[in-house]
Parts: structure tokens; C-alpha cells; sequence
């Protein structure tokens, strides 16, 4: 079975530049979410989405942070402009429904020089 | 203070030792409970899924709720090498909105 697939895996580039990171959750998942990773904060919720609808982006850490997913099998979130402090791992999950557990993706390294 | 608290370690056991790690927190509104194995430049994998409190058993690996202390804690019997890794708990109130551990680092010595 395929699991969740994010791309790229890593990503190297400019502050200033705009950056979307891609998600394809689990064929049949109706629920997805966004992730940051670093060593300070551990993993924290960005935003997720139920049946394709933003739920609750209150984890969003500000208007540079962008998601979207505009059908059930692909998720973007975009960073404009890019900053120093974005370089993070980025993660996508995905589950059946609430009372399943969700499953992640590899992550995409994301540094901003 | 943070919603769940977890120490970093490092953790370092010989191999076949059982290892225990733990988590705290503070919402006595959890009742979502999950514990993930997350190896260098992977994405964390779900061991064990907890849903209310008890114990729950799967091979070598046991986790146990504690909701009156808000304690929790994963069990590794007979501790394999390939076990080396970093273990995540999370939680949840409402089973959308998690809240992770900061990681233990585990390395299982042969």
C-alpha cells in the first residue's frame, strides 16, 4: 500500500522566495494534516483538514503560511515570502477518520539560507 | 507549561534490557493517546493507539494510561538494536488537534 508521499524531500533556497511543499495523502483518508518539526518545539500542528475543507489553521505561525487542498488526493502549503527561521521538517499525515491514528509522510527538509 | 512533557534523554540499554519511557501532561481532557517510533530522516510511524485509559499490549512493546496521575508510559521488552530510535507520544482531547512529545532518543547497544 502506499503510504502518505510528500515532495520534495528537500528543499534548499533563498529567503525571499516562495516555497510549496506537496502532499498525496492515503487513497480513502478523509482527514490531512501539516506538521513542522524542529528540535526546539518538537512537531506541531500547522492546519488540517476534514473532506478537503481547512478545519482549524490556528497553528499557522503567520499570513506567510498558506494551505490548500483542492480535491481528496493533494495538499500544498506555501511559504511566501521565505524566511530564516521557516528551516524546519515539514510533515503531511493522513487518516480514515477520527477514531483511526494518523499516518505520516517522510517529510520535506526545508532550509532557508 | 507545556500541554505534554516528555524527556529527551539520551536513553542508552544494552540490548534484551526492557526499556521504559514516559510522558506527562496536563489536560485532563486527553483521551487520545498514541505513541510513534520515528528513525533519522523519517516520518514518525504509530506503534500504539490508546484511545480512554488501560493498557494496551502488541509483541514486545506495552503502553499504559495513567488518567488520574495524566502519566503515560510505552514498554519495550527484550530490546533490539533495530529498536534504536527516536519514540514520540501525542495526545488528543478531541482526536483532531494532537499534541506531541519533544521525543526520547533510544540506542539499543548489541
Amino acid at each position: 500500500d502506499a503510504g502518505v508521499i510528500q515532495s520534495p524531500r528537500h528543499e534548499v533556497t533563498e529567503m525571499g522566495q516562495e516555497v510549496t511543499l506537496r502532499c498525496k495523502p492515503i487513497s480513502g483518508h478523509n482527514s490531512l494534516f501539516w506538521y513542522r518539526q524542529t528540535m526546539m518545539r518538537g512537531l506541531e500542528l500547522l492546519i488540517y483538514f476534514n473532506n478537503n475543507v481547512p478545519i482549524d489553521d490556528s497553528g499557522m505561525p503567520e499570513d506567510r503560511f498558506s494551505a490548500k487542498m483542492p480535491n481528496a488526493s493533494f495538499s500544498t502549503l506555501k511559504i511566501q515570502p521565505s524566511e530564516p527561521r521557516d528551516s524546519a521538517v515539514y510533515f503531511c499525515a493522513s487518516r480514515a477518520d477520527i477514531h483511526q491514528p494518523q499516518h505520516f509522510g517522510d517529510g520535506t527538509r526545508l532550509s532557508i539560507l | 507549561q507545556k500541554e505534554v512533557e516528555q524527556d529527551p534523554g539520551p536513553l542508552s540499554v544494552p540490548e534484551g534490557a526492557i526499556v521504559s519511557l514516559n510522558c506527562t501532561y496536563s489536560n485532563s481532557a486527553f483521551q487520545y493517546f498514541m505513541w510513534y517510533r520515528q528513525y533519522s530522516r523519517k516520518g514518525p510511524e504509530l506503534l500504539m493507539y490508546t484511545y480512554s485509559s488501560g493498557n494496551k499490549e502488541d509483541g514486545r512493546f506495552t503502553a499504559q494510561v495513567d488518567k488520574s496521575s495524566k502519566y503515560i508510559s510505552l514498554f519495550i521488552r527484550d530490546s533490539q538494536p533495530s529498536d534504536s530510535a527516536t519514540y514520540l507520544c501525542a495526545m488528543s482531547a478531541n482526536g483532531n488537534q494532537f499534541y506531541f512529545g519533544t521525543g526520547t532518543s533510544l540506542t539499543v547497544i548489541p
